[in-house]
């Protein structure tokens, strides 16, 4: 079965620094999400991306977040300047669709940030 | 303020035993998912709902929109079901999700 991929799955970072988490989506979707996981707590949804651009964001994703799909596989994130409360398992997914029975998510095996 | 309510926060139960997961949602939805993470945090999708009822294997999802339930049963557990099972619906206002705590299962040989 095609699978998300996601690099690296670990990245420790000191704090201020700016990180890039990478994300291959499977080739024929064509919605894309970030979610975040704090350790302990529930996994939260950070942004859905759509056409090139983003369809809807969480309170989460202020400023220091962007996304990005530089080359029409790789999905990005950015943190521009990583903070401690950054230092969480990020989740790439994505879906064919959002209609039904074509919005089944599919997710990525996650990146663990560890902002120091 | 949580969108998404799952019960039991935590669940033991006997190898063979019939098990379900309760979830409650206060806003409008597309859709529902039912999700499980495992112990190494990696997260698979177990269904997509909108109406009715869906199974797959042992698991069944069913969902009640008018009250704004659904639920996920396991029939015949077994200890390979142990893990974290989470429900997050999608808004109908736009695409965001909210996500339950999880309901998370221990089945005991």
């Amino acid at each position: 079965e095609p699978e998300v991929t996601q690099t690296p799955s670990h990245q420790v970072t000191q704090m201020g620094q700016e990180v890039i988490l990478r994300c291959v989506p499977i080739s024929n979707h064509l919605y894309f999400y970030w979610y975040r996981q704090i350790l302990g707590q529930k996994v939260e949804f950070l942004v859905s991306f759509y056409n090139n651009e983003i369809s809807e964001k969480s309170e989460i994703f202020d400023d220091q977040f962007s996304v990005e799909r530089p080359d029409g596989s790789n999905f990005t994130l950015k943190i521009r300047s990583t903070k401690l409360e950054d230092s969480a398992m990020y989740f790439c997914a994505s879906s064919r669709g959002v209609n039904w029975g074509n919005e089944k998510l599919f997710f990525g095996s996650g990146t663990q940030l560890s902002v120091l | 303020k949580n969108e998404v309510e799952q019960s039991p926060q935590n669940l033991t139960a006997q190898e063979g035993e019939f098990i379900t997961i309760n979830c409650s949602y206060s806003v409008g939805i597309s859709a529902l998912h039912w999700l499980q993470q495992h112990p190494g945090g990696g997260i698979v999708s177990l269904f997509m709902l909108s109406s009715g009822k869906k199974k797959h294997g042992r698991l069944i999802a069913t969902i009640n929109i008018q009250e704004k339930h659904s639920s996920l049963h396991i029939t015949a557990s077994h200890p390979r079901d142990s893990a974290v099972y989470i429900c997050a619906v999608r808004s109908n206002t736009g695409n965001q999700f909210y996500f339950g705590t999880g309901t998370s299962l221990t089945v005991i040989p």
